[in-house]
């Protein structure tokens, strides 16, 4: 059973279409859910780390939150740059100190 | 500040070679994880290292290893290449306590034929 799930695993979007990802995990002890982006051919670009439930954190279009199972990815009016994959990762207790359990992605296509 | 370097970007290699890839950490980072990029199984971790000790590491066979130099530098060696080592590996680093967040490099693509 996977640790980190996220849907859809891909999506399409008109530019300025408003959209959420979804990254549900079934770890126990989370220390912290990361959000990366990467594009094709490049290493993950950091965006956010939320530590506890009700955490929110924002950067230009993007947009973070977590409960308790779950973190959403929100898209206010994507541009055709904001295409990338985006991967969500948590860090727990029972794992290595720095060590990263990441979802396969969701890949974000946005159409002029 | 300079980010995190890795060496080669590209490499192509035999079956049953062995092969060293290196990566620079971020300046006063210290902690330097590895991890492994394929299509089918997407980002898996390797290991990690925190001032030259390995402190935890994945579920990948004995013929993956790596280590720490005292200048946080790390080098990952997988050796008696197999075709499915073929991928993307990424070398991440953080400044360690209180912060865990970590910061990857642009990768080595290792092709083996």
């Amino acid at each position: 059973e996977d640790q980190v799930t996220q849907s859809p695993e891909a999506l399409r979007l008109q530019e300025g279409e408003s959209s959420s990802l979804n990254c549900s995990y079934t770890v126990s002890g989370l220390r912290g859910l990361f959000w990366y982006r990467q594009d094709p051919g490049k290493g993950p670009e950091f965006l956010f780390t939320l530590y506890s439930a009700g955490e929110e954190k924002e950067k230009e279009r993007l947009k973070a939150t977590l409960t308790k199972k779950e973190s959403f990815l929100h898209i206010t009016a994507p541009k055709p740059e904001d295409s990338a994959t985006y991967l969500c990762a948590v860090q727990y207790s029972g794992a290595g100190s720095y060590q990263l359990t990441f979802g396969k992605g969701t890949k974000l296509s946005v159409i002029p | 500040k300079a980010g995190v370097t890795q060496t080669p970007r590209y490499l192509i290699k035999t079956r049953g070679q062995q092969v060293t890839l290196s990566c620079s950490p971020i300046s006063g980072h210290r902690s330097v994880s590895w991890y492994q990029q394929t299509p089918g199984q997407g980002l898996q971790f390797l290991f990690e290292y925190f001032s030259e000790t390995q402190r935890n590491k994945g579920n990948f066979p004995g013929r993956f290893s790596g280590r720490q130099f005292s200048n946080s530098r790390s080098e990952m060696n997988v050796s008696t290449l197999e075709l499915g080592d073929s991928a993307l590996y990424l070398c991440a680093s953080s400044l360690g306590v209180p912060s865990y967040e970590q910061y990857f490099g642009p990768g080595t693509r290792l092709t083996v034929t």
